[in-house]
């Protein structure tokens, strides 16, 4: 079951914030985020295991909730480098499902 | 960090013709690869798991006998589009878990181009 991502897309100027939200109607094993620019290989971002956790690099951070079944990713002061589409992906091996990505969000970060 | 290759980087081809994909793990062994496709301004999809030494792993309503998969070695998976169609022109990418500690981590391909004429 594809998991559900908000917004679709997103427009920012540099230095503004942004907040993307994944969530499953269902409990999660864990929430991958990744980062895909136009033509190329979504780039690993960060992993979500445990309720409640929350982690970030820089300054791009995400959060699970304690349910496991709501994650967000939160970009702070973006940079034009920023931009791309931004997918969750979600897995649940107690119910049997693989890896599966969200729908994406397309994130633009303007000068 | 492990480096995962594909190749062609693109393809054009004519209907009704097969195509093969080459993903290579370049400094790590991969006894698991995942394909996936995408079509324009869409997610990536699945298609299969690719194990080294048994069959491939399809996902529902992928058609094994048009996407052919070969995971001969621990550092190469092939994926051949049988008699390609032009609704078969996507964007292909394969992935490889990560080592250990971080086996949670899918490190992707570059993506092969696969355009049906």
């Amino acid at each position: 079951q594809q998991p559900v991502q908000s917004p679709q897309a997103v427009i920012l100027r540099e230095g503004e914030d942004a907040v993307i939200n994944c969530s499953s109607s269902k409990a999660l094993y864990s929430v991958h985020w990744y980062r895909q620019k136009h033509g190329e290989a979504p780039v690993f971002l960060m992993i979500l295991l445990k309720g409640g956790e929350q982690k970030g690099h820089d300054k791009i951070s995400a959060s699970f909730n304690e349910k496991k079944q709501q994650s967000s990713l939160y970009l702070t002061a973006s940079q034009l480098s920023y931009s791309g589409t931004y997918f969750c992906g979600t897995e649940n091996p107690n119910y049997g499902q693989n890896f599966v990505f969200g729908p994406g969000t397309r994130l633009s970060v303007l000068p | 960090g492990a480096v995962v290759s594909q190749h062609p980087s693109w393809v054009i081809c004519k209907s009704g013709t097969s195509v093969k994909i080459e993903c290579r793990s370049l400094d790590f062994q991969a006894t698991t690869m995942f394909w996936y496709r995408q079509f324009p301004k869409q997610s990536l999809m699945l298609m299969a798991t690719s194990n080294e030494g048994s069959k491939a792993t399809y996902e529902q309503g992928v058609e094994k006998d048009k996407f052919l998969i070969n995971h001969a070695s621990l550092t190469l998976s092939t994926l051949t589009v049988t008699s390609a169609h032009p609704e078969d022109s996507s964007f292909y990418i394969c992935s490889a878990p990560g080592l250990a500690p971080a086996s949670y981590e899918q490190y992707f391909g570059p993506g092969t181009r696969l355009t049906v004429t």
